[in-house]
């Protein structure tokens, strides 16, 4: 079965800090990867992704992640972090030519970035 | 603009009541998801639709109905059977593509709470 782990539920940096939200999957074949982002009551935004290639990715409001496959994660992370980035953060993974099926989430990080 | 609109944004539901959640989307995706959101809990799937007049259950069908009459409507019943509906509800839709790397599209959201 595909599955998406988060292992940190709640994640505190400094603002003006890097930050690192983890992720690390179990999906067949090659996976697509996914960062959303929820802000209170809100829907989920979609930050970046990696499909294929260069395993650095970028996303909006400067966020990245890394695709590394020998360690099956793909952590997200931000050079310089803002109170405006303290949010709840999922990953979600979707296996090679699974078409639509739906995404496998994690559970969620909850980013709190303090000034 | 294109995007997902989910009505209505608060519900509150009575003992014993079935209610009924809107999404509407614009895209012209084919596949559309109910997600139920419980703190710490993540996201999980209640039911899913890849084409019209077809859906399937998804971890936790029990207690909801859905429909896909149309391409654009995938409306969600929280029937008198779901003993426990107080949770955000949300909904999600994607192309339909062989690969699978489009993201989600989300909805904004409802709040369901019983009274």
């Amino acid at each position: 079965a595909q599955s998406v782990a988060q292992p940190e539920d709640q994640v505190n940096v400094a603002e003006g800090n890097p930050l690192t939200v983890k992720c690390t999957y179990s999906v067949s074949g090659n996976p697509y990867l996914f960062w959303y982002v929820q802000y209170p009551n809100r829907g989920l935004q979609f930050l970046l992704k990696y499909i294929t290639g260069d395993n650095l990715v970028k996303g909006s409001y400067g966020f990245e992640a890394e695709f590394n496959k020998s360690q099956t994660s793909f952590h997200l992370k931000k050079p310089s972090a803002l109170v405006s980035d303290s949010a709840l953060y999922f990953c979600a993974g979707r296996a090679l030519n699974s078409g639509n099926t739906p995404l496998v989430f994690g559970k969620g990080t909850r980013l709190s970035v303090i000034a | 603009d294109g995007g997902i609109t989910q009505s209505p944004k608060y519900l509150f539901r009575k003992e014993g009541q079935n209610v009924t959640l809107s999404c509407e989307q614009n895209l012209n995706h084919d596949a559309m998801y109910w997600y139920r959101q419980d703190p710490g809990q993540g996201l999980r799937l209640i039911y899913y639709s890849q084409i019209v007049n077809d859906f399937q259950k998804g971890d936790i069908a029990e207690g909801y109905s859905v429909s896909r009459e149309k391409k654009e409507s995938f409306p969600l019943t929280v029937t008198s059977a779901q003993k426990n509906p107080t949770a955000f509800y949300l909904c999600a839709s994607t192309p339909l593509t062989g690969p699978g790397h489009y993201g989600d599209t989300f909805g904004s959201g409802t709040r369901v709470t019983v009274v």
